[in-house]
């Protein structure tokens, strides 16, 4: 079955202590994307790939990173997380060039930082 | 700055009836718009598309109408059906193929009652 798979579903941190939430794909895609939505702002970009190791920023950047070592994963990484990090992440993809087709998200990542 | 807004957080319909979700842009270099649909605890699914050389767009009971000098676009749902109920997001892309960052709006919660 092609999806995006994110790890954890769910996760409660503290402020400061590194964490990593992990994204894979099974469909071969080139472009994979990172999205927090947050109530009243919709779904926000947070960094991009286009391909194995290149990624970029998007519009809300500040705390987070991303690499990108294989075409099917794409981490998210807060070295040291606050509560205004507290949010719904999503790990989406996509083939290059055709996001007029729509990408395909993960399910969803819930963390809460105290 | 938004650039994709839903202007009405939520929306109420009766089964059976029509529901109209609405979307507006700023950005004159899209040109390719899409409606997402969100259920509790999974990730947004893509629902239907259009592209800026076309006004309507129809797959079965959806139909998505772009008014690109008022650069606003609506989603009809007819006729509604319980299973509709779900956040909707209107997304929008801009460049050759459409590209592939999706602005996303901050989304209607449609609830369609019986």
């Amino acid at each position: 079955e092609a999806q995006v798979t994110q790890n954890p579903r769910y996760l409660i941190t503290v402020t400061g202590k590194k964490l990593t939430v992990t994204c894979s794909q099974n469909m071969n895609h080139e472009y994979m994307s990172w999205y927090r939505q947050d109530p009243g702002l919709g779904l926000r970009q947070i960094y991009y790939s286009m391909n194995v190791e290149v990624t970029d920023k998007g519009d809300v950047p500040e705390g987070y990173k991303v690499s990108r070592k294989e075409k099917r994963n794409f981490p998210l990484i807060l070295e040291s997380p606050s509560p205004n990090q507290t949010s719904l992440y999503f790990c989406a993809s996509s083939l290059l060039g055709q996001g007029a087709l729509g990408y395909t998200f993960g399910s969803g990542t819930r963390l809460t930082v105290v | 700055d938004q650039q994709v807004k839903q202007n009405s957080p939520s929306l109420s319909v009766q089964e059976g009836r029509i529901s109209i979700l609405n979307c507006d842009y700023t950005n004159s270099m899209f040109d390719y718009f899409l409606w997402y649909k969100k259920y509790p605890a999974e990730g947004p699914t893509f629902l239907i598309s259009i592209s800026s050389i076309k006004d309507k767009n129809e797959d079965g009971r959806f139909t998505v109408f772009l008014n690109k000098s008022a650069k606003h676009l609506s989603l009809h749902i007819v006729p509604s059906q319980p299973g509709d109920s779900a956040v909707y997001f209107c997304a929008a892309s801009a460049g050759k193929g459409g590209g592939n960052k999706l602005t996303f709006g901050t989304g209607t919660q449609l609830k369609v009652e019986l």
